[in-house]
């Protein structure tokens, strides 16, 4: 089955600086990658996602890149405020069968 | 429109006890997920629901866990009996098939403490 790893396991970063979450997986059939945002105690929610026939999607501060020959994908989040503060997970799919990684818990310090 | 429910929010019990927990999908989605989170890890799928059918239920520890869908809407989760190592926060998930594969919705979840 497949298998989704993450790194780093944390990461702090200052205001203003960029971040990146690397994750990599197994299945060459997976074709969809959705990354999630939980905050403390909060359910976690969809913030970006991208097929497998696009290389590269942005959305304002974020992107998401991904090499399917190398089978990884990562985020991107540039000038970053307090509130990206959360544990980010990335996903890997085929249909709607997903599996997550393990997670990235960022901190932006001020 | 209203998000998806879970019930209860929190539940302490002892070892080898039972539980059951409740999902309610938001109307209309046909894929329903139920998800364990232990502290510091990703959520990890236990069983899959299409409608009243069960797609993936690969990772569900049979021996003790059951799950049931069976008017197509909503779920119940048990555990019988639990374990220390069942402790984690249960989370529900529905999607459309209509929507982004990743555009699942998340209920609050249930935090279950084993003691």
């Amino acid at each position: 089955g497949e298998n989704v790893e993450q790194h780093p396991s944390t990461l702090s970063v200052q205001e203003g600086d960029s971040a990146v979450i690397k994750c990599t997986y197994s299945d060459s059939a997976s074709n969809y990658f959705p990354w999630y945002k939980q905050e403390l105690g909060k359910r976690p929610q969809l913030i970006i996602d991208i097929r497998s026939n696009v290389g590269e999607k942005k959305d304002q501060r974020i992107a998401v890149t991904l090499n399917k020959t190398a089978k990884h994908f990562s985020l991107h989040i540039t000038e970053t405020q307090p509130e990206d503060s959360a544990v980010y997970f990335c996903a890997a799919s085929y249909g709607q069968n997903f599996v997550f990684g393990p997670g990235t818990r960022l901190s932006v310090l001020p | 429109e209203a998000g998806v429910a879970q019930s209860p929010r929190y539940k302490i019990i002892e070892k080898r006890q039972s539980v059951a927990f409740w999902c309610n999908p938001i109307s209309g989605h046909a894929t329903l997920y139920w998800y364990q989170q232990i502290l510091g890890q990703g959520p990890k799928l236990l069983i899959q629901f299409q409608n009243n059918g069960v797609v993936d239920d690969s990772q569900l520890p049979k021996d003790r866990f059951s799950a049931e869908r069976l008017k197509g809407v909503d779920s119940t989760l048990k555990i019988q009996p639990a374990k220390l190592e069942d402790s984690a926060v249960y989370l529900c998930a529905s999607s459309s098939l209509g929507q982004r594969p990743g555009e699942q919705y998340f209920g609050p979840g249930t935090r279950l403490t084993v003691t």
